[in-house]
């Protein structure tokens, strides 16, 4: 079985700050996936990021950064100088290789507070 | 523009009543599925489905029933055996892995909430 777990229920940060999502991992498999979705207001969920067991480099996009840990089984997502419109629930999710069925966290709300 | 579009955005049934949600893809996509989300749970898997006329059951298929007739369309109906209906559903597709050999992102639809009254 695997298993995702996002502790942090709600998050609040002033805007401009850094804001880090943790991200908790369970999975029997050697080769699987990690994903990060935000989802806004409107409900959609839009893909942030996706990351295979097999490369542990630490990725930076803009303002946003994730250090895949496999040794704590964490992949934890932060926010650089936080703005408003990042104010959104975040999903962690895992996958297997193969099966492509997403099991996902149960999300961060974040509010960034102007 | 290429995505996946639900309808309607909120639906409203009557308690005993089928009701049908309705997922279109242009994305060309293989796999399509449906998740369930209520506050608190994320979101878990009701059905999937890899190809045409195929689909699997997810981790809540009961009370719900899925058709894949064509690559573009999966809809869902929750049935009268679904004992709590009222939640936001979300449908998704994404490549098939073995096109690409690697598990690729989903690509989510906006939702449709539904609320049984």
């Amino acid at each position: 079985a695997q298993k995702v777990t996002q502790a942090q229920t709600e998050i609040s940060v002033v805007e401009k700050e850094d804001v880090t999502l943790d991200c908790v991992y369970e999975t029997r498999d050697t080769t699987y996936y990690l994903f990060w979705y935000k989802q806004p207001p409107s409900g959609e969920l839009v893909f942030l990021i996706r990351r295979n067991s097999f490369d542990e480099q630490n990725e930076i996009s803009g303002r946003y950064s994730w250090n895949f840990q496999k040794s704590t089984s964490s992949f934890n997502f932060t926010i650089t100088a936080s703005q408003v419109v990042d104010s959104a629930v975040y999903f962690c999710a895992l996958s297997n290789f193969g099966n492509e069925k997403l099991t996902f966290g149960t999300g961060t709300r974040l509010t960034i507070i102007p | 523009d290429g995505g996946i579009t639900q309808s309607p955005k909120y639906l409203f049934r009557k308690e005993g009543q089928n009701v049908t949600l309705s997922c279109e893809q242009n994305l060309n996509h293989d796999a399509m599925y449906w998740y369930r989300q209520d506050p608190g749970q994320g979101l878990r898997l009701i059905y999937y489905s890899q190809i045409v006329n195929d689909f699997q059951k997810g981790d809540i298929a009961e009370g719900y029933s899925v058709s894949r007739e064509k690559k573009e369309s999966f809809p869902l109906t929750v049935t009268s055996a679904q004992k709590n209906p009222t939640a936001f559903y979300l449908c998704a597709s994404s490549i098939e892995i073995w096109r690409r050999g690697m598990n690729t992102e989903a690509f989510f639809g906006q939702g449709t909430r539904l609320t049984v009254v």
